[in-house]
This record gives structure tokens, C-alpha cells and sequence, in this order.
């Protein structure tokens, strides 16, 4: 299986500040890698698929880097909706894996 | 606009078959670009792919649960379903079903709301 590592696993942070969260796997993936948001009870939300590719609708302060092995999540400036729970996701290999996770918190 | 729905009990007792569906609108489970898809989620812990179907019948299972999951497809409907065979408590979660787009970065692009299913005697 590739394991996705994500770090932090958790980050507090304020409104306005640039945060930066880092996924690697365990082997290269090239660019099978997807970022979900997800707020409690809620279903995972696409933002970013193909390493760098931002979903429609979502908003551009969202970016996304990365190839191979090491991949990173950027939010320009936080806003207070930007406060979630965020998964790398590889689609690589099978079985398909997440990382574990990074939970975003208001400072 | 697709949309996914999950249906089924909230509780199966240990030792016994979970089942759930789903169904999709707004969209066909016999289109070729999509796989659908089963991702479960215990209560506060992370995301973990189950398996998934192909609108030709061809499944794939997470390797860690083969030995009881089956996925199957029912095009009339327009859904497809879940079975997991010999439940525990560890199975208790949040199952979500989920459209893989099959192109640049194959990401889940539609997700169900997800139902909670407790194991529980």
C-alpha cells in the first residue's frame, strides 16, 4: 500500500494568516494527488485534484504544488469557513489511500 | 448537478451483513468515465476506501476487508450497493459513497452525505 503522511496533524492558526500543510507518500504517485475540506459532519469537498488543478467554485486564495513523492496545500490568507479538517488522497496505486488528516483550528 | 444518496439501516447487530445503497442522480452509473465507490470513515478517525465498481461489473476491493465487502451494480435503479459480511464494532462508521472520476488526478468529485452505521448487539 502507499501511505500518505500528512503534517501537521494539527495547525492553529488566525484569520489572515498563510498556512502551508504537507502530504508525502511512501513512492512516487506523480500527480494522483487530491486535497479534500472537511467540516464536521460533513462529507469531504474536493478543492484540488491532479496536484495543482483547483475545483470549480473554489476559491483561488487555495493552491496546490507538488509532484512525486512531496505535495503541499497552501491557503493564502484564512478565512474564518477555512477552519476544517483537511486529507491528501493518492489514486496511484490501488488500494487507494488518505492521509490522516490535518485539522485546522481558529488561534 | 449530480448527487449521491446512501440508504440503509443505522444499526447491525456483530456477526451480521451491512447493506446500504446508493443512489445517483443527475447522473448514470453506466457512464464509462466513472467508477463508483465506497469510503468509510469511523467516528473520529480518518478516511478509508472500501472499494469500487465499474459500470461493466468490474470491481476492486481494499485488500484489508476483500474476504467480506462485495460492490454490486444495478443500472435500472441507477444505484449501486454495499455488503459487508461479519461485522464487528470496528466497522462501526460514517459510510460514504462517492463518483472516482477516472481523468487527470482521479479524484472523488461527488460524495453522498454519508450515513452512520453502528455495530451493536
Amino acid at each position: 500500500d502507499i501511505q500518505m503522511t500528512q503534517s501537521p496533524s494539527s495547525l492553529s492558526a488566525s484569520v489572515g494568516d498563510r498556512v502551508t500543510i504537507t502530504c508525502r507518500a511512501s513512492q512516487s504517485i506523480s500527480t494522483y494527488l487530491n486535497w479534500y475540506q472537511q467540516n464536521p459532519g460533513k462529507a469531504p469537498n474536493l478543492l484540488i485534484c491532479a496536484a495543482s488543478s483547483l475545483q470549480s467554485g473554489v476559491p483561488s486564495r487555495f493552491s496546490g504544488s507538488g509532484s512525486g513523492t512531496d505535495f503541499t496545500l497552501t491557503i493564502s490568507s484564512l478565512q474564518p469557513e477555512d477552519f476544517a479538517t483537511y486529507y491528501c488522497q493518492q489514486s496511484y496505486g490501488i488500494p487507494i489511500t488518505f492521509g490522516q488528516g490535518t485539522r485546522l483550528e481558529i488561534k | 448537478q449530480v448527487q449521491l444518496q446512501e440508504s440503509g439501516p443505522g444499526l447491525v447487530k456483530p456477526s451480521e451483513t451491512l447493506s446500504l445503497s446508493c443512489t445517483v442522480s443527475g447522473g448514470s452509473v453506466s457512464s464509462g468515465s466513472y467508477y463508483w465507490t465506497w469510503i468509510r470513515q469511523p467516528p473520529g478517525k480518518g478516511l478509508e476506501w472500501i472499494g469500487y465498481i465499474y459500470y461493466s461489473g468490474t470491481t476492486n476491493y481494499n485488500p484489508s476487508l476483500q474476504s467480506r465487502v462485495t460492490i454490486s451494480l444495478d443500472t435500472s435503479k441507477n444505484q449501486f450497493s454495499l455488503r459487508l459480511r461479519s461485522v464487528t464494532a470496528a466497522d462501526t462508521a460514517v459510510y460514504y459513497c462517492a463518483r472516482w472520476y477516472y481523468v487527470s488526478g482521479r479524484p472523488f468529485d461527488y460524495w453522498g452525505q454519508g450515513t452512520l452505521v453502528t455495530v451493536s448487539s
